[in-house]
């Protein structure tokens, strides 16, 4: 059984629309990650969160909002949607934030912005 | 601004060869390299990670660490068609402990 659940699996969305993508993890983890991979581009890693406190951000724009309702939850709103948002969004988490913690990943969701 | 590169992008072997996946960096103060494994329509999975100079084995992989040369690499032995997928090496450094990613290589063991 998937222990970080990401939904939904695929997503389309107009330009100019907002969407929330769904993250739980039940590894009883106390760090969760939002990451994007892009075709043709590394993986890049967005917001970190730690015991649901916001503990890094490398994501520019303010469109990218995460929201923290419980320790195991980490959902991602996207506001006014570009087709350049197209990517898979993964969301991952640690036991512990930094250090030498391993990351583990959801399956992501697949958002293609029309 | 830390930067990643792997090679090569793509390779293809024949089941049971030995493969090497090369990863270099360009930071030496990079606190860890780690190796994730990802699988079509998957997410990365962790593999095998290295904090200091030398190598580290577990059960079918070793990763090499050369911190002069800024240079790591992913030895598979006795390579399955389930070991087909893209090799991510990722480099953590800063304060702020996060990763910094490959492009990765697409592995493809041939039966």
């Amino acid at each position: 059984d998937p222990k970080i659940i990401q939904k939904p699996k695929y997503l389309v969305a107009v330009t100019g629309s907002e969407k929330i993508l769904i993250c739980e993890q039940y590894l009883g983890h106390n760090a969760m990650y939002w990451y994007r991979q892009s075709a043709k581009k590394p993986l890049e890693f967005m917001f970190s969160y730690s015991y649901q406190k916001l503990m890094d951000n490398q994501t520019a724009s303010s469109r990218f909002q995460p929201q923290s309702s419980k320790k195991n939850h980490l959902d991602l709103q996207i506001t006014a949607l570009k087709p350049d948002d197209s990517a898979t969004y993964f969301c991952a988490s640690s036991p512990d934030w930094g250090g030498a913690n391993t990351l583990y990943f959801g399956a992501g969701t697949r958002l293609s912005v029309l | 601004q830390e930067k990643v590169q792997q090679s090569p992008e793509s390779l293809i072997v024949p089941e049971g060869a030995m493969v090497s996946l090369n990863c270099s960096f360009s930071d030496s103060a990079s606190q860890s390299i780690w190796w994730y494994q990802q699988h079509p329509g998957k997410g990365p999975k962790a593999l095998i990670s290295i904090f200091s100079n030398g190598n580290k084995k577990e059960g079918r992989l070793t990763v090499y660490l050369n911190r002069a040369s800024l240079h790591v690499s992913l030895h598979i032995k006795d390579s399955q068609p389930s070991d087909s997928a893209v090799y991510l090496c990722a480099v953590r450094r800063g304060s702020n402990y996060q990763l910094i990613w490959g492009s990765g290589t697409k592995l493809i063991i041939k039966p």
